[in-house]
């Protein structure tokens, strides 16, 4: 079936530097794309979307990039902080809003 | 503004028990998804409520069945419990044509 994956399992960058989570996805039909945070023990947070009509979009601190050609979706976090710290999934809808999610990225940041 | 919240934060059940599990959305929103997350991956739709009926659903068997009441709130109920069920259990809602969902804590579900 359709899958949305993420290259990385772990990124690990210091404080102040900036980080880029990378997600391969397969149905090229996908037209909305969907960045989430999840903390330990605590439900995802919405970070950033985009839809397929957009190459980037821009949010606080955080932009994301689409590449339609190549099926692949990024997340940039500018001056990451040890607060960023968490595990970061991409997601595509598919359907009438059935999120389609990856394994996720954990993201460690150190002061 | 109150989030979308679901109850309760933990449970444990016997293999072969029912469990239902709860959620109310997020004020303003009419439409919850239910997800389940196992240790270590990332979320699995399981199915969509909007107008108190399933409106699109995963690759879950029977036994996870739910209900969408007049006020949005939505219920969770999986029959037969395995191990396997364990997992964290999360409710979205959303607008339905909006596509943001908006995630609750989640309950954790414990089957032994």
């Amino acid at each position: 079936g359709e899958s949305v994956g993420l290259h990385l399992p772990t990124l690990s960058v210091q404080e102040g530097d900036n980080s880029i989570i990378n997600c391969a996805y397969s149905n090229s039909a996908s037209d909305y794309f969907i960045w989430y945070k999840q903390e330990s023990g605590k439900g995802p947070q919405f970070i950033i979307d985009i839809r397929s009509n957009m190459d980037k979009r821009q949010g606080q601190r955080v932009t994301v990039l689409l590449n339609k050609t190549v099926k692949h979706l990024s997340l940039q976090i500018a001056a990451t902080q040890p607060g960023d710290s968490a595990v970061y999934f991409c997601a595509e809808k598919e359907g009438f809003q059935k999120l389609v999610f990856g394994t996720g990225t954990r993201l460690l940041v150190s002061p | 503004d109150a989030g979308v919240t679901q109850s309760p934060t933990h449970l444990i059940k016997t293999r072969g028990q029912q469990v239902t599990l709860r959620c109310s959305p997020k004020s303003g929103h009419d439409t919850v998804s239910w997800y389940q997350q196992a240790l270590g991956q990332g979320p699995q739709f399981i199915f969509q409520y909007y107008e108190e009926e399933e409106r699109q659903r995963g690759n879950f068997p029977d036994r996870f069945s739910g209900h969408q009441f007049p006020n949005y709130s939505s219920e969770l109920n999986v029959n037969a419990l395995l191990l396997g069920d364990s997992a964290l259990y999360l409710c979205a809602s959303s607008l339905p044509r909006l596509d943001e969902q908006y995630f609750g804590p989640g309950t954790r579900l414990t089957v032994t």
